[in-house]
């Protein structure tokens, strides 16, 4: 089992839709979760971060968290052609074994459709 | 603020030669991580350094591999004895501290091609 699991999609979504992308992990005491953006030939871009269990909203995007259900989730409203991207999902296990580094999933191409 | 850099930007290389990657990291950040992604993949963990000493080298694939952080701004990643297999993206981030919670932010990455 992958530490943390992303569909690779294509999503594909027309404009101004909600698009929802989702993540799980396996290691119970992960303490930080994180959303990056990667446009094709550059680096991931930090867009959310998210501690705690519920959501958390930042402008057009809203983080989720459950940590019982080893869950998190990004939620794009209004989504437009900027926003396709590839959306890596990453995971802080500070203090447990998996020490403080990410682990990332693989992502998800989101393709948003005018 | 100026944010990661990192030098060079494109590095081709024969196999079985040696490889230096710098990164300079946000001024102020005293953590500061390597990864590596490969085509397809997410970035996968190399090593990290809290100050000047390497806090976390778990992710070093092996004894080719060394990074190096001797003032605790600056740091080196040196392959020695380059593999076609080593042919990935290097990327460098920083944060304020390794405390688990704080932000890691990227550079633009050094694209290593080992022919």
């Amino acid at each position: 089992q992958k530490e943390v699991e992303q569909n690779s999609g294509p999503l594909s979504v027309p404009e101004g839709a909600i698009a929802s992308l989702n993540c799980t992990y396996s290691d119970r005491g992960s303490q930080s979760f994180f959303w990056y953006r990667q446009y094709s030939g550059k680096s991931p871009e930090l867009i959310m971060f998210i501690y705690s269990n519920g959501d958390k909203e930042d402008g057009r995007f809203t983080a989720q968290l459950n940590k019982a259900s080893q869950y998190v989730s990004l939620l794009i409203r209004d989504s437009q052609p900027s926003d396709s991207a590839t959306y890596l999902c990453a995971v802080n296990g500070w203090g447990k074994s998996s020490g403080d580094k990410l682990t990332f999933g693989t992502g998800t191409r989101l393709a948003v459709r005018p | 603020g100026a944010g990661v850099s990192q030098t060079p930007s494109n590095k081709v290389t024969e196999k079985g030669k040696y490889v230096e990657l710098r990164c300079d990291p946000i001024s102020g950040h005293t953590a500061l991580y390597w990864y590596r992604q490969s085509l397809g993949q997410g970035p996968e963990f190399l090593i990290y350094f809290q100050g000047t000493g390497a806090a976390d080298d778990s992710g070093l694939p092996n004894d080719r591999f060394f990074a190096v952080r001797p003032e605790g701004s600056v740091s080196t990643l040196k392959i020695q004895r380059t593999e076609r297999g080593d042919s990935a993206v290097y990327l460098c981030a920083s944060s304020l501290g390794g405390l688990g919670y704080n932000e890691q932010f990227f550079g633009p990455g050094t694209r290593l091609t080992v022919l």
